[in-house]
C-alpha cells in the first residue's frame, strides 16, 4: 500500500492552456474524490466516483473541467482553457465504500496559471 | 446539506500548554464528524472520527474531541502540545447516508517554544 499518489505535484501554465492531473488511489478503494483547496480555505468538493461511475459533480466545476476514472482505477482531472482563477491545489482522495469511512488524501497537485 | 464553521483561523500557543480548536457544524440529518491534520508540504491525514457511541473520541498524537449534539459542536483538544503539532487542522462533516465530506476553512495551530 503506497497511498494515494498524484502527478504532477506542481504545474505552471499560461492562461488558455489545457492541463491534466492524474490520481492513483489506494488499490482496494472504490471511491475516489477530487477536491480543490485555495490559500486559507479548506478543501472544496469537486467530484466523486464510485468505481468508474461519476456520481456527483459540484456546481463549482464549469464546463471547462472534466474528470474520468476509466476501469475504476486511476483518475484524471482535465482543465481546458485555464484561467488565473483556476490556480489552486487540486487534491485527490480515496476511500473504501461503507459508512463512516475516512478519506485518504494524496499530497496534491499545485496549479499556477500565469 | 451540511456546513462546518471553524471559529479560529489561527491559534498560537506555547509548548506544553493545553489547546482547544473549535468546530461547529450544521446539518438537517445525522452526521459523522472528522478532524484531519495537514503538516507542511504533506497531504491531509485523519486525526480522529466520531461515528456513534461515546461522545469522547480519542485520536492519534494525544488528541481527543468531544461530540456535543445539542450545541452541534466537535471541539478538538490536547492537554499538552509539542512543537511538532504545528500544522493546519480541518474539521469535517458527512451525512450518515451520504458520501460527500464537507470541510471547514481550517485552523492553523502554531506552537511556540
Amino acid at each position: 500500500d503506497t497511498g494515494v499518489s498524484q502527478d504532477p505535484r506542481h504545474k505552471i501554465t499560461k492562461r488558455g492552456q489545457n492541463v491534466t492531473f492524474r490520481c492513483d488511489p489506494i488499490s482496494e478503494h472504490n471511491r475516489l474524490y477530487w477536491y480543490r483547496q485555495t490559500l486559507g480555505q479548506g478543501p472544496e468538493f469537486l467530484t466523486y466516483f464510485q468505481n468508474e461511475a461519476q456520481l456527483e459533480k459540484s456546481r463549482l466545476l464549469s464546463d471547462r473541467f472534466s474528470a474520468e476514472r476509466p476501469k475504476g482505477s486511476f483518475s484524471t482531472l482535465e482543465i481546458q482553457r485555464t484561467e488565473q482563477g483556476d490556480s489552486a491545489m487540486y487534491l485527490c482522495a480515496s476511500s473504501l465504500a461503507g459508512t463512516g469511512t475516512e478519506l485518504f488524501f494524496g499530497e496534491g497537485s499545485r496549479l499556477t496559471v500565469l | 446539506a451540511q456546513s462546518v464553521t471553524q471559529l479560529d483561523s489561527q491559534v498560537p500557543v506555547f509548548e506544553e500548554a493545553p489547546v482547544e480548536l473549535r468546530c461547529n457544524y450544521s446539518s438537517s440529518v445525522s452526521v459523522y464528524l472528522f478532524w484531519y491534520v495537514q503538516y507542511p508540504n504533506q497531504g491531509l491525514q485523519l486525526l480522529l472520527k466520531y461515528l456513534s457511541g461515546s461522545t469522547l473520541v480519542k485520536g492519534i498524537n494525544g488528541f481527543e474531541a468531544e461530540f456535543n449534539k445539542s450545541q452541534t459542536s466537535f471541539h478538538l483538544r490536547k492537554p499538552s502540545v509539542h512543537i511538532s503539532d504545528t500544522a493546519e487542522y480541518f474539521c469535517a462533516v458527512r451525512g450518515t447516508g451520504g458520501f460527500k465530506t464537507i470541510f471547514g476553512a481550517g485552523t492553523r495551530l502554531f506552537v511556540k517554544a
